[in-house]
């Protein structure tokens, strides 16, 4: 089975300070890993994902993510915060399998920047 | 590119009644899943479909069923409303393979009374 820990609710950033969104995963085989974010009555925006390859992944939004095998982790960070980026944050993993395209998502934490 | 479209966006149904959600698929996606979103159990997979095929199911009862159609639009339907089916409910769909992104639509929001 897999599963997707984010052990922060809640994560609070002063503007203009780095802001970083902490997932752990668990899977069989290599992981496809993803971030999105939702913004209030909205539904979930992509951000980035990870395949293979490079284990810094740059997305949308001047956002990143650095993916550890190691330590079974896939953090999003971003080296600036705005105010804009006040929302709910997401990390899910897909299946291990070929045609398992279902997601699994962790709780959510919700971000905060203080102006 | 058009998104991911679903209707209605809004719903209120009474307990026992049945609901049908549609969702539109990006052009030339060909996979399709759905998603329940709750406070209390967060985001859970529904199921996913693929060239008309139900290809993976979550661990929902069976009064939650979907289709796809030919042209890879796909509705839900959910029958014997409960209050607790009151949540927002996403729609998502991608090219075909798990190396895909996945892109979510705005959502159908039910309220069961």
């Amino acid at each position: 089975a897999q599963s997707v820990a984010q052990p922060e609710d809640q994560v609070n950033v002063a503007e203009g300070n780095p802001l970083t969104v902490k997932c752990t995963y668990s899977v069989s085989g290599n992981p496809y890993l993803f971030w999105y974010v939702q913004y209030p009555n909205r539904g979930l925006q992509f951000l980035l994902k990870y395949i293979t390859g490079d284990n810094l992944v740059k997305g949308s939004y001047g956002f990143e993510a650095e993916f550890n095998k190691s330590q079974t982790s896939f953090h999003l960070k971003k080296p600036s915060a705005l105010v804009s980026d006040s929302a709910l944050y997401f990390c899910a993993v897909s299946g291990a399998n070929f045609g398992n395209e279902k997601l699994t998502f962790g709780t959510g934490t919700r971000l905060t920047i203080i102006p | 590119k058009a998104g991911v479209t679903q209707t209605p966006r809004y719903l209120i149904k009474t307990r026992g009644q049945q609901v049908t959600l549609s969702c539109s698929p990006i052009s030339g996606h060909r996979s399709v899943s759905w998603y329940q979103q709750t406070p209390g159990q967060g985001l859970q997979f529904l199921f996913e479909y693929f060239s008309e095929t139900q290809r993976n199911k979550g661990n929902f009862p069976g009064r939650f069923s979907g289709r796809q159609f030919s042209n890879s639009r796909s509705e839900m339907n959910v029958s014997t409303l409960e209050l607790g089916d009151s949540a927002l409910y996403l729609c998502a769909s991608s090219l075909s393979n798990r190396a895909n992104t996945i892109y979510f639509g705005e959502g159908s929001w039910l309220t069961v009374v």
